[in-house]
């Protein structure tokens, strides 16, 4: 069983088009998050989500649109895509308070690419 | 955020030890030192965390000096698999949705 999924692995799309990667888990959690890692391999957090509800929106601009229907789905969509959105997303999970003593569980990630 | 440093890069041969360094002198009471890793072309990985004890699992071994400011993930016998990208991360415990936040991190190659 896979803890927290994330589809599609990959997408290619062109530029302007609107697109969206679903990510869920079956752990309990509920906290989730998106992160960003770019062709330099930087991980950077981008959303955090606790019970549905928006934590942490880390200066991510509004074409970035996350969605959270129940506590184990976090989707993320993404309006207007530019060449520079090009990246892997990785969603995560983590039990709430998430403070020092959880850990969190990733996502194989999604690998787009904006052509 | 609390930051650590780490070595860019670090090789080891299979079967060997490895000592993975993370120096983190800005350290607050309630912060966690957390290691993950990410394995080529896959997701960050759980690998251990502790607060002040050293600490084992069935993966690895955290020893964390007695002043806090630096920590060492110590793989006792290192497989080819192992190699990866080691992120050392302080994790405060304010009782919110902490963020991790990642730095560059060591990357792992074992030899065969």
């Amino acid at each position: 069983d896979t803890a927290v999924s994330q589809t599609p692995k990959y997408l290619v799309t062109q530029m302007g088009n609107d697109k969206s990667i679903k990510c869920e888990q079956n752990l309990g959690h509920d906290t989730m998050y998106w992160y960003k890692q770019d062709s330099k391999k930087f991980l950077k957090i981008m959303f955090s989500y606790n019970n549905k509800e928006l934590i942490i929106n880390e200066t991510v601009p509004n074409r970035f649109s996350p969605k959270s229907p129940d506590k184990a789905h976090l989707n993320l969509h993404i309006n207007s895509l530019e060449l520079g959105d090009s990246a892997v997303y990785f969603c995560a999970s983590s039990s709430y308070p998430a403070g020092g003593n959880t850990e969190a569980f990733f996502g194989q990630g999604t690998r787009l690419t904006v052509v | 955020d609390a930051k650590t440093t780490q070595p860019n890069s670090m090789e080891s041969n299979e079967e060997e030890p490895v000592h993975l360094p993370c120096n983190h002198s800005t350290i607050s009471g309630t912060d966690y030192i957390h290691w993950y890793r990410q394995l080529p072309s896959q997701g960050p990985e759980y690998v251990i965390h502790g607060l002040t004890s050293n600490v084992n699992n069935r993966m690895a071994s955290l020893a964390i000096a007695e002043d806090r400011k630096s920590s060492t993930l110590i793989l006792h016998r290192a497989t080819l698999r192992d190699a990866a990208v080691y992120y050392c991360i302080l994790r405060a415990n304010q009782g919110g949705s902490e963020k991790l936040v990642f730095g560059k991190g060591t990357k792992l190659t074992v030899n065969p």
